[in-house]
């Protein structure tokens, strides 16, 4: 069973910030929010994790929310190079939980238009 | 940044062949994995390594063997390639578990 929902598709004008939402609501209280997207043709990229408080990289922000139930990946300024399937997983950051099997759910096809 | 570089973007060998895909990270991850992606089977996960000499399998991992000899390099072996195995092979690493760095991939063609 999926252990995230997330809309299956999106559209964000070029330069505008792109809000994605993912639905966990059965996060326990050892599992990181993870988000990853593919480009066309490429290989997944690591975006960004967190447990429960909000984090930000060069490429993204994560917002959690308190009850840790739905988490929003925040590109500040959307290129057309962001064109891509996001991904949103949650498992145990540690090996004693989990064997690193990165399974991906459907995802949101965002699309950056010009 | 982290690197992870494959031997081959695009390969076609034979049915029957043995087939050689390398995997290299400049990071010194402690972790390795392999994962063949299909369309509409999503990412599986064949084998992993997190220390060098070990492996354990991952979903599917029948038709393939792992060599991991040394820290930054981890080695997919098709022993007896079979058009079944054509696909696209993703190697990744990563000092935790679920954060992973992926390579360009190889898209395997066996006719």
């Amino acid at each position: 069973d999926a252990k995230t929902t997330q809309p299956p598709s999106m559209d964000c004008a070029e330069g505008r910030a792109a809000n994605l939402p993912c639905n966990h609501s059965t996060i326990s209280g050892n599992e990181y929010v993870y988000w990853y997207r593919q480009i066309h043709s490429q290989g997944p990229q690591y975006i960004i994790h967190g447990l429960k408080n909000n984090e930000t990289n060069e490429m993204a922000s994560l917002i959690i929310t308190e009850d840790r139930k739905s988490s929003t990946l925040i590109l500040p300024h959307a290129t057309l190079r962001d064109t891509a399937v996001y991904y949103c997983i949650v498992g145990e950051g540690d090996y004693g939980g989990s064997q690193g099997n990165l399974i991906f759910g459907k995802g949101t096809k965002l699309s950056v238009k010009p | 940044d982290v690197k992870v570089t494959q031997s081959s973007r695009y390969l076609v060998k034979r049915t029957g062949e043995k087939v050689f895909l390398e995997c290299v990270q400049d990071m010194d991850h402690e972790n390795m994995f392999w994962y063949r992606q299909d369309p509409g089977l999503g990412l599986r996960l064949i084998y992993f390594s997190y220390d060098v000499k070990m492996k354990e399998k991952g979903d599917i991992p029948e038709g393939y063997s792992v060599s991991r000899e040394k820290k930054e390099r981890f080695s997919l072996i098709l022993e007896s390639a079979s058009t079944s195995q054509t696909s696209m092979y993703l190697c990744a690493s990563g000092a935790g578990v679920l954060e992973q760095y992926f390579g360009p991939g190889t898209r395997l063609t066996v006719t």
